[in-house]
């Protein structure tokens, strides 16, 4: 079973739609939760990091993490095409010699259809 | 604009052929990592560096793979020989290390296809 699950997709929705996407884990060392988004051919960005159980706001963003349940869920609120993109869960870990360690999910692919 | 670059953006070889990949972190990052991507394993971490000195390589095949930093602005990854499996997306990320809300920032990747 690998550390950090999440449902690959694809995810279609229609423009202007609710989006939740999810992520659950396994290891409570996991201190930290960050979401990157993935456009096609391109690095991972970061879009919003959290780090205590609870609710995140940022824009039309908001991260859900929940350590109870070891579960974080993204949602995304007026789903525009441009959001359409792989978006990996990452889990950190604090490493005194690098820093933060980061266990990625295997991400979930949204399209965001006008 | 500081960013991560990686070069060759796309590189396709034959099998057995030695492969070099090159990253320049971010001026002034001190860890360095090397990821590779592919669909069936997602992201997976390969090696990572703080200070240019390297501090774990234990998820690369340690028979064909080797990371450095010659110095402070280059990172290398290099595989030889190169295998089909080998195939896929490697990423380069440098990131500072002082703080729990410092992320890595990702370069575009180097796209490899062992034929």
């Amino acid at each position: 079973q690998k550390e950090v699950e999440q449902d690959p997709g694809p995810l279609s929705v229609p423009e202007g739609a609710i989006v939740s996407l999810n992520c659950t884990y396994s290891n409570s060392a996991f201190q930290y939760f960050m979401w990157y988004r993935q456009y096609s051919r391109k690095g991972p960005e970061l879009l919003m990091y959290t780090y205590s159980s609870g609710n995140k706001e940022d824009g039309r963003f908001t991260a859900q993490v929940d350590k109870s349940s070891k579960y974080i869920s993204l949602f995304i609120r007026d789903s525009q095409p441009s959001d359409s993109a792989t978006y990996l869960c990452a889990m950190i870990e604090w490493n005194d010699n690098a820093g933060n360690m980061l266990t990625f999910g295997g991400g979930t692919r949204l399209m965001v259809k006008p | 604009d500081a960013r991560v670059t990686q070069t060759p953006r796309h590189k396709v070889t034959e099998m057995g052929q030695e492969v070099t990949m090159r990253c320049q972190p971010i001026l002034g990052h001190n860890t360095v990592f090397w990821y590779r991507q592919t669909m069936m394993q997602g992201l997976e971490l390969l090696a990572y560096f703080r200070n240019r000195a390297p501090l774990d390589d234990s998820g690369m095949p340690k028979d064909r793979f080797s990371a450095e930093m010659p110095d402070a602005t280059l990172a290398t990854l290099k595989i030889q020989p190169s295998e089909p499996r080998d195939s896929a997306v490697y990423f380069c990320a440098s990131g500072p290390s002082g703080r729990f809300t410092d992320t890595q920032y990702f370069g575009p990747g180097t796209r490899l296809t062992v034929l």
